[in-house]
Order: structure tokens, then C-alpha cells, then sequence
């Protein structure tokens, strides 16, 4: 079946830092990409997403690229700030299942 | 706004009883789900409904049933709590067909002891 691997998590930056969050995939046929964000104390949101390879999401200053021949679409901003501190999903939706699946989520705390 | 609701932030259960979870959307979406998240599992889906009184089974469906008798309310049932369910409950909708764009609530900690 699909799944979807995060890097383990706390990941701990000081502001204005280089952020990086890697995900990986398994599935079957040309799934879409996502990637949302949990705040504290709040639910899950969309953040981007990609729907093809090669497609670059973005949002917020945040970017991922699908990259089809390495099955990743890892989470980048180039200057982090406190308020980003949450938890972030990698997500995956094949059509066949019509179901997302999520990665562990990796939890991001910036410092000032 | 798009919004989703769930009744109660906090709850505590002993085991062996029957808890309800409920879950309001007020966008007209076809879809709702419920899924549970835990650390380093991330959210697996319990059960999901795509129309009034039509249900399926997620992942991970032993233990809990479902109810939706109108759009807009879903609710989750635990006929009988047992401290392997103390998790963070999370309900989402969606528009079809693009159910991959889901709207959260804020989730219900429940614990169960």
C-alpha cells in the first residue's frame, strides 16, 4: 500500500535559519503531494501541494518540488520565523484509494 | 470562513463506556472523515463518509462506529472505551472530488482510564 516517511522530528532552528523537512513516498501510479501544518492547539491546515512531477507548491514562503525519479517532496523556507513552529504532515492522494495518507509529522520549533 | 467543529477539546472517559464524538461542518461538503492521530504514527483514518447514511472503514476501524444522519454532522462512536484509544480525534471534510483538499477541526484529546 501507499505510505509516507517524514525525518523524525524535533527539528530545532533559530530564527531567520535555512528549514528543511524530508519526505519520502511509496505508491502505486501518479499520486498528489501535500503538505499540511498544525499549529498549537489548532487543526490541520493546507499548506501546498503539487500534482504532477515536477510541480513546484508553494505558500507562505515554504516550497516543495514532486520529484518522481527520488519519490520526495521535501518541505524548504529560507528564513524561518517563531510563528512557523508546528507540527508538519507530508500527505499523499492516490486516486485508485481516494484516500490521503499521511506521514508521521515532524515537529518544527524556531527560537529567537 | 470554512469551518469545522468537534463538540469538546478535552475528554475524559472511564473504560467501558460509550463516548460520542461529534463533528459539524458548515460548508455543504460531501465528504467527512475521522481519523486519530498519535505521536510518530501521524493520522490514520478511522472511518469516512462520502453521502448521508453511507459510511466505510479507514485503516484502523476495530473499536469505533460511525453515524451520519445529516451533511453537515458525523459523529464517532466507542461502544466501549478502553485506554488504547486515549488519542488525539480529529474530523475533516472535503468537496468532491477533490477529497485531497480536507478542512480540520481542532481535535478532541480524549483519555480514557
Amino acid at each position: 500500500g501507499d505510505s509516507v516517511t517524514q525525518m523524525e522530528g524535533p527539528v530545532t532552528l533559530s530564527e531567520e535559519a535555512f528549514l528543511t523537512i524530508n519526505c519520502t513516498y511509496t505508491a502505486t501510479g501518479y499520486p498528489s503531494l501535500f503538505w499540511y501544518v498544525q499549529y498549537p492547539g489548532e487543526g490541520l491546515q493546507l499548506l501546498l501541494k503539487a500534482t504532477k512531477a515536477d510541480d513546484k507548491g508553494s505558500n507562505k514562503g515554504f516550497e516543495a518540488t514532486y520529484r518522481k525519479e527520488t519519490t520526495s517532496f521535501h518541505l524548504e523556507k529560507g528564513s524561518v520565523q517563531v510563528s512557523d513552529s508546528a507540527v508538519y504532515f507530508c500527505a499523499l492522494y492516490n486516486n485508485a484509494g481516494n484516500m490521503l495518507t499521511f506521514g508521521g509529522g515532524t515537529r518544527l520549533m524556531v527560537k529567537p | 470562513d470554512v469551518k469545522v467543529t468537534q463538540s469538546s477539546r478535552y475528554l475524559v472517559k472511564r473504560t467501558g463506556e460509550k463516548v460520542f464524538l461529534e463533528c459539524v461542518q458548515d460548508m455543504d461538503h460531501e465528504n467527512m472523515f475521522w481519523y486519530r492521530q498519535d505521536p510518530g504514527l501521524g493520522l490514520r483514518l478511522i472511518y469516512f463518509s462520502y453521502d448521508v447514511k453511507m459510511k466505510e472503514k479507514g485503516d484502523i476501524p476495530e473499536g469505533y462506529s460511525v453515524s451520519r444522519e445529516k451533511k453537515e454532522r458525523f459523529s464517532l462512536i466507542l461502544e466501549s472505551a478502553s485506554t488504547n484509544q486515549t488519542s488525539m480525534y480529529l474530523c475533516a471534510s472535503s468537496a468532491l472530488p477533490q477529497s485531497y483538499e480536507q478542512y480540520f477541526g481542532p481535535g478532541t484529546r480524549l483519555t480514557v482510564t
